[in-house]
This record gives structure tokens, sequence and C-alpha cells, in this order.
């Protein structure tokens, strides 16, 4: 069956450390992986895509690397801070073969220690 | 980015009611989608709108639970059609636009709850 799957336990870190989230799939071949960070009561926000050619990307303090071969995304936050505590979902997009659809994990919890 | 607005933004409804979610976009998208976030669990799609056409629903989900309309390219609405206690959710629109590069947008969501 196709499993999207995120760290199941919430992460704690320290701040100024740095935050890593895991996400593994099976039976998918994604064309993009994207990364949302949702907050308590909002929707999602977008944070970074990569796609499947693609093997690190970054974005300030963040950065996203994806292999295909280990059908893993890994997603990394630099020198955290208290105001990155979140939820982080990643999402695979379908996009080849489904239109755009995305599919979610379940996310994990960041939560990050003055 | 993108400007998504929804309404209502939370409802407490009985049970056997029906209850209809906007979406309004501030500029053109190509695709627009609806979500249900149940309490504590990630999202899950429910269907693509499609405009002027009947939406495509995901597996689980049919049209005469979810009712969707897009009547143009920056308005949509979903009705959650006799509703139950298992209909209390998020329900959150998002869309992608014409200039991005794949990603969503979302709009803020609504909270239903059913009585």
């Amino acid at each position: 069956s196709q499993k999207i799957e995120q760290n199941s336990e919430a992460l704690n870190i320290q701040e100024g450390k740095t935050a890593t989230l895991t996400c593994n799939y099976t039976n998918y071949s994604p064309a993009y992986l994207q990364w949302y960070r949702q907050d308590p009561g909002r929707g999602p926000v977008f944070l970074l895509l990569i796609r499947e050619n693609e093997k690190e990307k970054r974005k300030e303090r963040l950065k996203v690397t994806f292999d295909t071969t280990l059908k893993q995304s890994l997603f990394h936050i630099t020198a955290s801070q208290p105001a990155d505590s979140a939820t982080y979902l990643c999402a695979l997009d379908l996009l080849y073969n489904q239109g755009g659809k995305l599919i979610f994990g379940q996310g994990t919890e960041l939560s990050v220690k003055p | 980015s993108a400007v998504i607005s929804q309404k209502p933004s939370r409802d407490i409804c009985q049970r056997g009611t029906s209850l209809t979610i906007q979406c309004q976009v501030d500029s053109q998208v190509t695709m627009m989608f609806w979500y249900r976030q149940q309490p504590g669990q990630s999202l899950t799609l429910i269907a693509t709108a499609n405009q002027g056409s009947e939406a495509t629903y995901e597996s689980g989900f049919v049209i005469d639970k979810f009712p969707i309309s897009r009547p143009n390219l920056t308005f949509s609405t979903l009705t959650v059609s006799n509703m139950s206690p298992e209909d209390s959710s998020i329900y959150l629109c998002s869309v992608v636009m014409r200039t991005g590069g794949g990603e969503q947008y979302f709009g803020p969501g609504t909270r239903l709850t059913v009585t």
C-alpha cells in the first residue's frame, strides 16, 4: 500500500541547534516533494519545493534534501528559534500522474526551547 | 502568492443540516482543491474543484455528501450535506497559481462542529 511517514514523535530541541525532520514514503513516484509549516488554527504555509532531479534545496535557514532511491526527504532548520515551533508537513506532489494533487504526511510537531 | 479567504471561519451545526463553505481568491489560479483536517490529523484531499464542470472526488468522498461548485477561476464552494458529528473537522481550500511552481496556497480554514 502507499504510505507517507514523518517522524512519529514530536521533536524537542534547544534554541540554536539544527532540527532535522524526516519524511519517508513507499509505493509513490512523486515528481515533486513539498514542505509546509502549520501553526495551530491556521492553514498550512508553503516553505520549499524540491523536484525529483534535485538533490538539495536551500532557503535562508531551511534546507531540504530528496533521495528518490531511498524514498526519503530530510528537512533541516539551522540555528533554530522558538518562533520555528510549529507542525511541519511533507507532501508528495504526484503532478505527472495526478494533476497537481498533494498527498500529506501526518506532520511532525517541532518545539524549540529557549 | 495569493490571498485566500474562507467563509464562515467557524460554525456549529445540528445533525442532519447542511453547510456551504465559500472560498475566494484574489487572483486567477489554475487549480483549486478542498481538504479536510480532522482533529489532530493531517490533511486529506476531498476533491479537485474544476471550473465549469463536476469536481473530481477522491476515494471515500462522494458528490452527494460534498457537492462542490466552481463557477469561475477565483471562487468555489463546498457543501457538507446531511451532517453528522463525524463531519466535525476543519475544511480548507487551496489553490495553485498560474505563475507558481506547483506549490499550494491555503485558506485559513473553516472549523465545523456538528452536534
